[in-house]
């Protein structure tokens, strides 16, 4: 099992450009959620999907969407990259809700210049 | 609403033991803890859910103080492996699938 695997590990973005960064997870997992996390500071949840076809915002959704249209891929996409965005992106997976872990996927470090 | 962790950082030398802390201002359900380390994913270290249960496995446990709207973990004999930012995820009221994380506790074990 490779789990949850996330591309690119790096990437720079100028500001106004577009990204999509890719979540795959072989676990069969329904649940899969992004979250974004600023330097020194906590995870903050930007969207999550509890299946395919399924999709809900997180604390943090401005300046991302996202699609499920299989179990195994969730990929966020950045519209209009802004500086703001400048940050690691861990997706993570989860067989269920509340009383599962979530197995998180390595990150993708983002600069936004 | 951000649970809130303390201390924000701690330094140990190895065999001493430490807490963290993690309050929140609202109703729980379950609280899960992880560990990350530098440039690395979380890693799940325990859930506990209300109702005041205890969990452990090693020289780590936590505790979940339902009145309170607490939990603490409990890092005993630390080694130099359990260096990393410690995060408390809450659930409030089983909520479902949104976990709301902490600002983390930094630890440096050393030797």
């Amino acid at each position: 099992n490779a789990g949850v695997t996330q591309t690119p590990k790096f990437r720079i973005l100028k500001i106004g450009q577009s990204m999509t960064l890719q979540c795959t997870q072989d676990m069969n997992h329904n649940y899969m959620y992004w979250y974004r996390q600023d330097p020194g500071m906590g995870l903050k949840l930007i969207y999550y999907s509890v299946g395919a076809g399924i999709t809900d915002k997180g604390e943090v959704p401005n300046g991302y969407n996202v699609s499920r249209s299989t179990t195994e891929d969730f990929p966020l996409r950045l519209e209009l990259a802004a500086p703001s965005q400048t940050s690691v992106y861990f997706c993570a997976s989860s067989y269920s809700i509340g009383l599962y872990e979530q197995y998180f996927g390595p990150g993708t470090r983002l600069t936004v210049t | 609403q951000q649970p809130v962790q303390s201390p924000q950082a701690v330094i140990l030398r190895e065999g001493e033991d430490a807490v963290i802390n993690c309050s929140s201002s609202k109703a729980l359900y379950s609280v899960h803890w992880y560990r990350q380390k530098h440039g690395e994913a979380p890693i799940f270290l325990m859930i506990l859910l209300k109702g005041g249960e205890q969990k452990g496995h090693d020289k780590i446990s936590a505790s979940f103080n339902e009145k309170k709207q607490q939990s603490s973990l409990y890092l005993t004999a630390s080694q130099l492996s359990y260096s990393g930012t410690y995060f408390c995820g809450t659930e409030r009221n089983n909520a479902g699938n949104m976990l709301t994380f902490g600002g983390g506790t930094r630890l440096m074990v050393k030797p």
